[in-house]
């Protein structure tokens, strides 16, 4: 299995709903990310979870919350979300973090539409 | 501070070549990814160089010069299908990737 999976592909939600997204992989990678992308913009690192511990969190509103309950999953809680974060969301796994050749693979992605 | 230029866009004709350019200034460099985004998609993987050189596979390769702060991406017999995006990215002195705006390649019959 080499591939990242990510549900729900599509989500369209209300500036007071609570959801979440979900990212799974299942190559006994233990370094996770979530990105935010925009259109024609590249990814945005939002947070890095290294062997189940958030290593790196940059600088993101607390209205995203991520988790990571075991070394295949992770997921991403949203909560009074407003419209510019609409976008789509990338998670990526990698086998270390950091490290030289450690390439991301990504999973399909969110597209997140906050009315 | 960090700095990463591709060209915004780039247009070819299938079954030809294409050179896509990369001209980074990052602290620190831990080598250089090149993925390729088709519109909607999740970004894939292409090639990793952290020496100097080429590093050719199938269609594609990729050069790098670390004194010029340089790479490229090759694209031989273009295929339609290969229009999409290409987003150079580098691995900065933290272990982190520092992505460049991506190039939009369109594929002409």
């Amino acid at each position: 299995d080499t591939e990242v999976t990510q549900t729900p592909k599509h989500l369209v939600m209300g500036m007071t709903n609570k959801k979440s997204l979900k990212c799974e992989q299942h190559m006994g990678h233990r370094a996770m990310y979530w990105y935010k992308q925009k259109a024609k913009k590249p990814p945005e690192l939002m947070f890095v979870y290294s062997y189940e511990k958030l290593s790196i969190n940059e600088s993101v509103p607390s209205r995203f919350s991520p988790e990571c309950p075991n070394s295949s999953l992770l997921n991403l809680h949203l909560h009074a979300l407003q419209p510019e974060d609409s976008a789509l969301y990338l998670c990526a796994s990698s086998q270390e973090e950091g490290g030289g050749g450690n390439e991301q693979f990504f999973g399909p992605g969110t597209r997140l539409t906050v009315l | 501070g960090q700095n990463i230029d591709q060209p915004t866009e780039m247009t070819a004709t299938e079954g030809a070549i294409v050179q896509i350019n990369c001209t980074y200034q990052t602290s620190g460099f831990n080598g250089l990814f090149w993925y390729q985004q088709h519109a909607g998609e999740a970004p894939t993987f292409l090639s990793y160089n952290v020496l100097d050189g080429l590093e050719e596979k199938g269609r594609f390769s990729s050069f790098l010069s670390r004194s010029k702060g340089y790479s490229y991406l090759l694209l031989k017999e273009l295929q339609m299908k290969d229009s999409a995006s290409y987003l150079c990215a580098i691995m900065d002195s933290n272990y982190q990737l520092i992505w460049g705006a991506g190039t939009k390649l369109i594929i002409k019959p």
